[in-house]
C-alpha cells in the first residue's frame, strides 16, 4: 500500500526546544517537499529536495533544517530560531520536480507552548 | 509578484452545482492544479490543466484560460461530503507551486 506517512499527527513542544518531524514515502518518488499551512494563507514552501543528498531552501526556510540521506525519507527539524513555529506541517512528494502532481502526507500539527 | 486569488468561502445546497473561481499571476506557467482538503487533513489531488479548455472527471470539472489567467472548478450534484476547502495552485516557470489560500465550501441540506 503505497503512500506518504508523517508522524506524529499531533506534537507539543516547549518554546526553545528543537523538534523533528518525520516524513517517509514508498512511492519511489525523487522529489520531496515540506510546506507550512497557517489559517487564511496558502501553503508556503519551506524546503524541497530533488534527489538524495541534495535539498534547496523554499520561501520560508529560516529556522528550519532538513536532510535527505535516503530517497524514502525527508525529515524536517524545527529549531528554536523559528519565531512562530505553531502550524500545520505538510510533507509531499512527486515523481520528479517538473510538472508532476504532488501527493501529500496526513500532516503534523505542531503546537509550541 | 506571483499571486493567486480565490474566494474565501462559498455556500451551496446539496444536489446543486457550484463554480469556484481562481485567478493567477505567475512568472511563466506550467499548469494549474486543484486540490480538495477536508479540515485537519491532507490536500488530495483533483485536477491538472495546462491547455485551455474544460477537463471533466465525474462530478468534478476544471476549466483553464491561459490568456485570462483564470481557472474554475465546477462541482455538480453536490453531496454533503463535498464540504471542504478547495485549493488552487499555479506552477511557475521554475516548476514551483504558488498556492491560493483556499475556498471553504459549505454545503447545506
Amino acid at each position: 500500500d503505497g503512500g506518504i506517512t508523517q508522524s506524529p499527527k499531533y506534537l507539543f513542544r516547549k518554546e526553545g526546544q528543537n523538534v523533528t518531524l518525520s516524513c517517509e514515502q514508498n512511492l519511489n518518488h525523487d522529489a520531496m517537499y515540506w510546506y507550512r499551512q497557517d489559517p487564511g494563507q496558502g501553503l508556503r514552501l519551506i524546503y524541497y529536495s530533488q534527489i538524495v543528498n541534495d535539498f534547496q531552501k523554499g520561501d520560508i526556510a529560516e529556522g528550519y533544517s532538513v536532510s535527505r540521506e535516503k530517497k524514502e525519507s525527508f525529515p524536517l527539524t524545527v529549531t528554536s530560531a523559528q519565531k512562530n513555529p505553531t502550524a500545520f506541517y505538510l510533507c509531499a512528494s512527486s515523481p520528479g520536480l517538473e510538472a508532476d502532481t504532488q501527493y501529500f502526507g496526513p500532516g503534523t500539527r505542531l503546537t509550541v507552548l | 509578484g506571483q499571486n493567486i486569488d480565490q474566494p474565501t468561502e462559498m455556500t451551496a445546497t446539496e444536489g446543486a452545482i457550484v463554480q469556484i473561481n481562481c485567478t493567477y499571476q505567475t512568472s511563466g506557467f506550467n499548469g494549474l492544479f486543484w486540490y480538495q482538503q477536508h479540515a485537519g487533513e491532507a490536500p488530495t489531488f483533483l485536477s491538472y490543466n495546462v491547455l485551455d479548455g474544460l477537463e471533466e472527471k465525474g462530478r468534478f470539472s476544471s476549466f483553464l484560460s491561459r490568456s485570462k489567467g483564470y481557472s474554475y472548478l465546477l462541482l455538480k450534484e453536490l453531496q454533503m461530503k463535498d464540504s471542504a476547502s478547495y485549493l488552487c495552485a499555479a506552477m511557475d516557470s521554475n516548476y514551483k507551486l504558488i498556492w491560493g489560500a483556499g475556498t471553504k465550501l459549505i454545503i447545506k441540506p
